[in-house]
């Protein structure tokens, strides 16, 4: 079966500290690999995905995003956190609609 | 990319009612899908909903209490019929885009509360 599964429910971060979401999957064929933000109150906003190509994909925000099959890990990072990444980040196996159960990320001033 | 509207973007209802949620996208598509995230919880998927066929309902779904329509490649819609408070959750109507269909889009969702 396929799955999605986000290490931390809860992430807390220093503004301006590295950003670090962790993000495994198991998949039997190679996915699509997505990240996507919710705002509080808000719907989901695509980050980054990664379908073919190059690993190291880069999205919205300064966030990114390395494919490493050998791992199956799809772990979302940006190198200097900022209040308005406060939010809640979900991973997803979009061939198989598989989402993680997601990452609350706080950003302490 | 496809942008996402859904009406009505909140409702408060009584137990016992139903609600039909209606979700427009800007292009045409084959594949519409429908998400319900529970508070505190990440999205799990309703069912699927192709143009022309009926639509397939995912474990634990069934279509008395989710009846779906899809009358043309721009509108679907989700009906949560027989409300009760565990049917309190955001319902987030879904289409995939992008030059592959590799991109799964949302719309803003349906925030429901059932008293």
């Amino acid at each position: 079966a396929q799955s999605v599964t986000q290490l931390g429910s809860h992430v807390s971060v220093s503004e301006g500290a590295l950003v670090l979401l962790r993000c495994n999957y198991s998949s039997s064929v190679p996915p699509y690999l997505f990240w996507y933000v919710q705002y509080p109150n808000q719907g989901l906003q695509l980050l980054l995905k990664y379908t073919t190509g190059a690993t190291l994909v880069k999205g919205i925000n300064g966030f990114e995003a390395e494919f490493k099959k050998s791992e199956t890990s799809f772990h979302l990072t940006k190198p200097s956190a900022h209040m308005s990444d406060a939010a809640e980040y979900f991973c997803a196996v979009i061939r198989y609609m598989r989402f993680g159960a997601g990452t609350r990320l706080t950003v302490k001033p | 990319s496809a942008v996402i509207s859904q009406k009505p973007s909140r409702d408060i209802c009584q137990r016992g009612t139903s609600l039909t949620i209606q979700c427009q996208v800007d292009s045409q598509v084959t594949m519409m899908f429908w998400y319900r995230q529970q508070p505190g919880q990440s999205l799990t998927l309703i069912a699927t909903a192709n143009q022309g066929s009926e639509a397939t309902y995912e474990s634990g779904f069934v279509i008395d209490k989710f009846p779906i329509s899809r009358p043309n490649l721009t509108f679907s819609t989700l009906t949560v019929s027989n409300m009760s408070p565990e049917d309190s959750s955001i319902y987030l109507c879904s289409t995939r885009g992008g030059s592959f269909a590799d991109t799964q889009y949302f719309g803003p969702g349906t925030r429901l509360t059932v008293l």
